[in-house]
């Protein structure tokens, strides 16, 4: 079974610009979850989709972040504009539908803002 | 809200020795589930174990054991005969059960480093 895949791996802009990220979730996977990692820290929610359907976005600062999932299977994250604190790792995981279902996780995206 | 308490940021120990890996949590559901993952220096997050509140047997998978106390809101991770290969940061982690609340809430992580 292949995992979870995210794209790219690593990348460096400066601050003010955009940056998308990527991740395709394990086949069949109903919920997929953005978390950002900053350096020294546990992972924290950005959004968490059902499907193509946004269910917690609570936690995501919408004036610069947003995110899609058109068609229930991969997903994108953007950023725009990048502010300095934006640095982090971005970490994508999928489980399938159900309570208590494992998240599994993607490599993630270490993204530096210079 | 949810929280998730790792007290332990780092911990060394020399190959061989048992080490015990601390988590406690706060939550108001009555039904959650709490996960330990490994994150090894590639940085992938590795799923190791999955407890929901109403199961509060301990758990053993080789050199890895756990132990649920609902009492004390610990659930505390064992590792017998530590190896080098065991280095990693080891996050808990909490998630309710409705739809709107199974995201995880991690702890701040404990890093292992196992010195041959």
């Amino acid at each position: 079974e292949a995992g979870v895949a995210q794209s790219p791996r690593y990348k460096i802009i400066e601050k003010r610009q955009s940056v998308a990220f990527w991740c395709n979730p394990i086949s069949g996977h109903a919920t997929l979850y953005w978390y950002q990692q900053i350096l020294g820290q546990g992972p924290k929610l950005l959004i968490q989709f059902q499907n193509n359907g946004v269910v917690d976005d609570s936690q995501l600062p919408k004036d610069r972040f947003s995110a899609e999932r058109l068609k229930g299977v991969d997903s994108t994250l953007k950023i725009q504009p990048a502010k300095l604190e934006d640095s982090a790792v971005y970490l994508c995981a999928s489980s399938s539908q159900g309570t208590g279902q494992p998240q599994h996780f993607g490599d993630g995206t270490r993204l530096s803002i210079l | 809200a949810q929280k998730v308490t790792q007290a332990q940021t780092e911990i060394s120990v020399v190959e061989k020795e048992d080490v015990t890996l601390d988590c406690v949590y706060e939550t108001r559901d009555t039904t959650y589930y709490l996960f330990w993952y490994k994150q090894p220096p590639s940085g992938e997050l590795v799923f190791l174990i999955r407890r929901n509140s109403f199961d509060e047997q301990n758990e053993i998978s080789g050199r890895y054991s756990w132990n649920f106390q609902k009492s004390t809101s610990s659930f505390n991770f064992t590792i017998t005969a530590s190896q080098v290969v065991d280095s990693a940061v080891y996050f808990c982690a909490l998630s309710g059960v409705d739809t709107g609340r199974r995201a995880l809430t991690f702890g701040s992580g404990t890093r292992l480093q196992v010195q041959p």
